[in-house]
Parts: structure tokens; sequence; C-alpha cells
């Protein structure tokens, strides 16, 4: 059975840093693109970055560019998100999930809330 | 970016009613379309890829068309289990972009 957990969402700061972790288990986790999606409180999915399966290219919406980090280690079955320079306007579920183009694989979702 | 625009935002059916949801494409994003179940609480669900493929273990009365750059996701014999939030998602190019949701409610 494929799972993917999230881990690391908490309440942070404007400006502070914090790094997302999705644990998965049930396939070759190196053979799958992933992403990252979010969904702020009462608001639709908004799709953050992709990794490829080396994590050789890496993708991400211009709003994140330059302060998000997506990376994977295959060697542990890890997705990561590494968040810096947080904003209040990304305080959002941050859902994993394998890329397929579609997506059929999602996390539960971890809570990020940034505010002071 | 490429802009999904979905629409109805909500709607109310009652069982066993057929429902259509849209999105509309502003520009062509061929079948690189899929759509989304959403319930309370819960991580989104895939429904339909390819624009028109169901998923794996999705039911038969779900099902997807397309139609120059509209598509729709229609919902035959509509049951309490089919309550929630639907989302159109294009994949075609990046930025990846969704649509803003629709909101079935069953009656």
């Amino acid at each position: 059975e494929v799972q993917l957990v999230e881990s690391g969402g908490v309440l942070v700061q404007p400006g502070r840093s914090m790094k997302l972790s999705c644990a998965a288990s049930g396939f070759t986790f190196s053979s799958f693109p992933m992403a990252w999606v979010r969904q702020a409180p009462t608001k639709g999915l908004e799709w953050v970055a992709t990794i490829s399966t080396s994590g050789g290219s890496t993708y991400y919406r211009d709003s994140v560019k330059g302060r998000f980090t997506i990376s994977r280690d295959n060697a542990k079955s890890t997705l990561y998100l590494q968040m810096d320079s947080l904003r209040s306007e990304d305080t959002a579920t941050y859902y994993c999930t394998t890329d397929l183009g579609a997506y059929p694989y999602w996390g539960q979702g971890t809570l990020v809330t940034v505010s002071s | 970016d490429i802009q999904m625009t979905q629409s109805p935002s909500s709607m109310s059916a009652s069982l066993g009613d057929t429902v259509t949801i849209n999105c509309l494409a502003s520009q062509d994003i061929g079948n690189y379309l899929s759509w989304y179940q959403q319930k309370p609480g819960k991580s989104p669900k895939l429904m339909i890829y390819g624009a028109t493929n169901l998923e794996d273990g999705v039911p038969s009365r779900f099902s997807g068309s397309r139609s120059g750059s509209d598509y729709s996701l229609t919902i035959n014999s509509l049951g309490y289990d089919d309550e929630g939030i639907y989302h159109c998602h294009q994949y075609y190019e990046y930025p990846l972009t969704f649509g803003s949701g629709t909101k079935l409610e069953i009656k």
C-alpha cells in the first residue's frame, strides 16, 4: 500500500525558516517524480514545486522561487521542502504527492502557519 | 500562466441526479487535465486523468470529457458519498494550475 506521511508543520514567525519532510513507502520512491501542493485555509489547491526522480530537475511556482527548495533522498525514500523567508501567505496545509502529471497518491498533509 | 476557470463554484443536487462541472482552459492544454474529489479535512482523491480516463477504483458513474478548451466532469446517479469539493488541474505546462473548485452538496 502506498503511503506518504508528511511532517514538520508548525507555527512559525514571518521571515523564519522550516523544513517539511514526506516519508514514502509501498512503492519504488526513486522511480517517481514528486511534488508539493498546498491549500490555504478555505482556499483551493496550489502547486508549489516538483522534483525529478534523480533530483536533478526542479520546478517552482514564482511566488516561492528563491525561498523554497524541494529535494529528495532516494536512499531514505523521503521528500523535503525547505522553506525560507516565510510569509503569512505561505500559511497552508502542505501535501506531498507522486507526480505522474496527475497526482494519484497524496499524503494526509501538514499544516504550516506563518504568524507573529 | 494557464488559467483554469471552473464553474459553478457551488451547486446543490438531489440523490440520483446527474451533474456536470466545467473547467475552461485559457489556452490549449491537450488532454493534460485531471479531476480531484476532496472531502472536508481530507486529501484530494484523483478521479479522472488525461481528461477522460477513470482512475482505478473510481465508480463508472464518473466520467470526463473535452470539447476544445472546455473540460467537463459528469457524475451520474448521484449518491451522498459524492458530496465534496471537486478540483480540475492542468499539467500541460509549468506553472501547473488548478481551478478554484466546485462545492457539490447533495440535497
